[in-house]
């Protein structure tokens, strides 16, 4: 079954510090790959999405993604965390072609220390 | 312009009653979908719509959910006889056309008591 992975229920870093969020998936083929931020009683925003091509992909809010074909990886970075970023973050995939369904992670819960 | 607007923002029901929960997508955006955000079971899908397609319904928990798209636009997601596991937040996205992002409204927080 399709899947995506994020070890990681609960990060805490502090402020200025660099972020690494994983995220692994089990698909047939490559999916497509997106990051989502949640704040507290809000939607989801998309950061970033990989379809295809270059395998460093840049986001919003300083945020960066490196899509690892033979790791099945998709891990979610940024140099220095501010601590508005404190949110909680979903990886998620999509097949493409007819089947556009987002599979999402469980999420995992960035605090901020300052 | 305006983003995917969700009502009500907060629902409270009792078990066995019905509700209904409506989505505003994106003017223009063909694309609709219906989630499920619970903290058993984290982000799941529901329904899909894509134009005058048929709704891919195959994540709909059971035959008490059930969702309409009214003129390609407006959706509603309708559940009855709720139960206590019904409780979650209702997110709605809609997309320009399947292959772009997925824009998400704010959600409907629906407890069933």
């Amino acid at each position: 079954a399709q899947s995506v992975t994020q070890p990681d229920i609960h990060i805490t870093v502090s402020e200025g510090a660099s972020l690494e969020l994983r995220c692994n998936y089990s698909y047939g083929a490559t999916p497509y790959l997106f990051w989502y931020v949640q704040s507290p009683g809000q939607g989801l925003q998309l950061l970033l999405k990989y379809f295809s091509g270059d395998t460093l992909v840049q986001g919003i809010k300083g945020f960066e993604a490196e899509f690892k074909r033979s790791q099945s990886s998709f891990n979610l970075r940024k140099p220095s965390v501010h601590w508005s970023d404190a949110a909680e973050y979903f990886c998620a995939a999509s097949s493409g072609g007819s089947n556009y369904k987002l599979t999402f992670g469980k999420g995992t819960l960035l605090t901020v220390n300052p | 312009g305006a983003g995917v607007s969700q009502s009500p923002s907060n629902k409270v029901t009792e078990k066995g009653k019905d509700v209904e929960l409506r989505c505003d997508p994106i003017s223009g955006h063909t694309a609709l979908y219906w989630y499920r955000q619970s903290l058993g079971q984290g982000l799941e899908f529901l329904i899909y719509f894509q134009g005058n397609s048929a709704p891919d319904k195959s994540g709909l928990p059971s035959d008490r959910f059930s969702a309409e798209r009214t003129g390609g636009s407006v959706s509603t997601l309708t559940i009855q006889r709720t139960q206590q596991e019904d409780s979650a937040v209702y997110l709605c996205a809609s997309s320009s056309n399947p292959y772009n992002e997925q824009f998400f409204g704010p959600g409907t927080r629906l407890t069933v008591l």
